[in-house]
């Protein structure tokens, strides 16, 4: 079945560092991608998106390209900022094998950012 | 314009007595889903359901958990008799529906379920 492995946190940086967290994925057919993130005490929201091969989806200063040949939706945001502190999942949207699109998502990474 | 609803925020239940979690999808999405997220875990899909169809249920336990998605009010998760280890979120998240997959899913805020 499909899956989603995503960098093993947490992942502690200091303010203005730069951020990568890493994913890659196993799917059959061409899965759409996206970044979640949630705060504490919240439910999760969309970051990014990318809908197919080479597509590069952006949103407050985060990016990640869909990387078909190795699988890869790696996170990454060049200046993290204490407010960016919270879990981050990776997940891929493809059909099952009844045809409906069911998420997988990732174990979720947790960011720690310190001033 | 509204957002995922949940209701309620936190529910304390019993061992052996009933939870019911409520779902509001967002105005003009007609697909709703459900999720359990425990500590340290990511989030494990339980069912996926259009207005009056239970479209797929792959993730949801055969005994104790139901849910519908009534043409009228909200969608419900069910979980009667509940034991200790159902404590978790469980999120809801509502889409459109069209552009096979492609679009993104809106989260609630999540149910945080005890059971003493």
């Amino acid at each position: 079945g499909d899956s989603v492995t995503q960098m093993e946190g947490p992942v502690t940086l200091s303010e203005e560092a730069f951020l990568t967290i890493n994913c890659t994925y196993t799917a059959t057919g061409y899965p759409s991608l996206f970044w979640y993130v949630q705060y504490p005490g919240e439910g999760l929201q969309l970051l990014l998106k990318a809908t197919k091969a080479d597509d590069k989806g952006s949103n407050k200063g985060f990016e990640a390209t869909y990387r078909k040949e190795t699988t890869s939706f790696h996170l990454e945001k060049g200046s993290v900022q204490v407010s960016d502190s919270a879990v981050y999942f990776c997940a891929l949207s493809a059909p099952s094998s009844g045809g409906s699109y069911i998420p997988t998502f990732g174990r979720g990474t947790s960011l720690i950012v310190h001033p | 314009n509204a957002g995922v609803m949940q209701n309620p925020r936190h529910l304390v239940r019993r061992r052996g007595q009933e939870a019911r979690l409520r779902c509001s999808p967002m105005k003009g999405h007609s697909h709703v889903y459900w999720y359990r997220q425990l500590p340290e875990e990511g989030l494990k899909f339980m069912v996926y359901l259009q207005k009056e169809n239970i479209i797929d249920e792959s993730g949801m336990p055969k005994e104790r958990f139901s849910a519908e998605f009534p043409k009228e009010g909200p969608s419900i998760l069910r979980i009667q008799q509940v034991v200790r280890g159902d404590s978790a979120a469980y999120f809801c998240a509502s889409s459109p529906g069209f552009g096979q997959g492609r679009n993104e899913q809106y989260f609630g805020p999540g149910t945080r379920l005890t059971v003493t």
